[in-house]
């Protein structure tokens, strides 16, 4: 059964400052999803990656994918409060799994 | 149209009524799913139907019960059911026709309280 695993869980950054959110699967797929999801709020769709080496960039945040390593990155750059939220990861196609969620909470 | 709606937004129910949640989309998408997500935690898979039949079921209870009644509609009808079914239910929808961007796009979900 996939697994898919988010750490940190919790995440409290300064304003300004650059983090990573790790997410890593444990059988392969040709697609991994970031999603991003405000208090009582559903979720965003903020990048989906489909190949190895995949790079992807919106404003502050940066999405890659190793599918050899089974390892997703989401790398936060100059942190700003506006980007205070839960973010999951989300692995597979028809049937997909969440990892748990990071909430970042950015601090001025 | 690029969205999906969801009705109610909020429900409230006794454990003993019967009550439903309707999910409905317009962009030709034929796989659509309902997801139950409990607060501070990820979204669960409950149900994926595939062209109006259901293809998944992850061992739901059978007091859900889901309907596809045509490709643009998704039901859950609800009956009998217990406090800690209490959640947001989400339902999303995806294209089926096997290029890059199929992913799901979510609707804005049905908060449930179970009383």
């Amino acid at each position: 059964e996939l697994k898919v695993e988010q750490n940190p869980l919790f995440l409290s950054m300064q304003e300004g400052k650059n983090y990573t959110i790790y997410c890593n699967y444990s059988t392969t797929s040709d697609r991994l999803y970031w999603y991003r999801q405000d208090p009582g709020k559903s979720l965003e769709s903020l990048f989906v990656l489909l190949s190895n080496g995949a790079v992807k960039q919106e404003g502050r945040l940066m999405a890659s994918l190793d599918t050899k390593a089974r390892l997703s990155t989401l790398h936060i750059t100059a942190a700003v409060h506006d980007l205070s939220a839960t973010y999951f990861c989300a692995v597979g196609r028809h049937d997909m799994r969440f990892g748990a969620g990071t909430r970042l909470t950015v601090k001025p | 149209d690029t969205e999906v709606t969801q009705t109610p937004k909020h429900l409230v129910m006794g454990m003993t009524n019967k009550k439903s949640l309707k999910c409905e989309q317009h962009m030709g998408h034929r796989a659509m799913y309902w997801y139950k997500q409990k607060a501070k935690k990820p979204p669960e898979l409950m149900f994926v139907y595939s062209y109006e039949k259901l293809s998944i079921n992850e061992s739901v209870p059978s007091r859900f019960s889901p309907e596809c009644p045509n490709s643009s509609l998704l039901n859950l009808h609800l009956h009998a059911l217990q406090p800690e079914d209490s959640a947001l239910y989400l339902c999303a929808s995806r294209g089926t026709g096997g290029g890059p961007h199929n992913e799901q796009f979510f609707g804005p979900g049905t908060r449930l309280t179970v009383l």
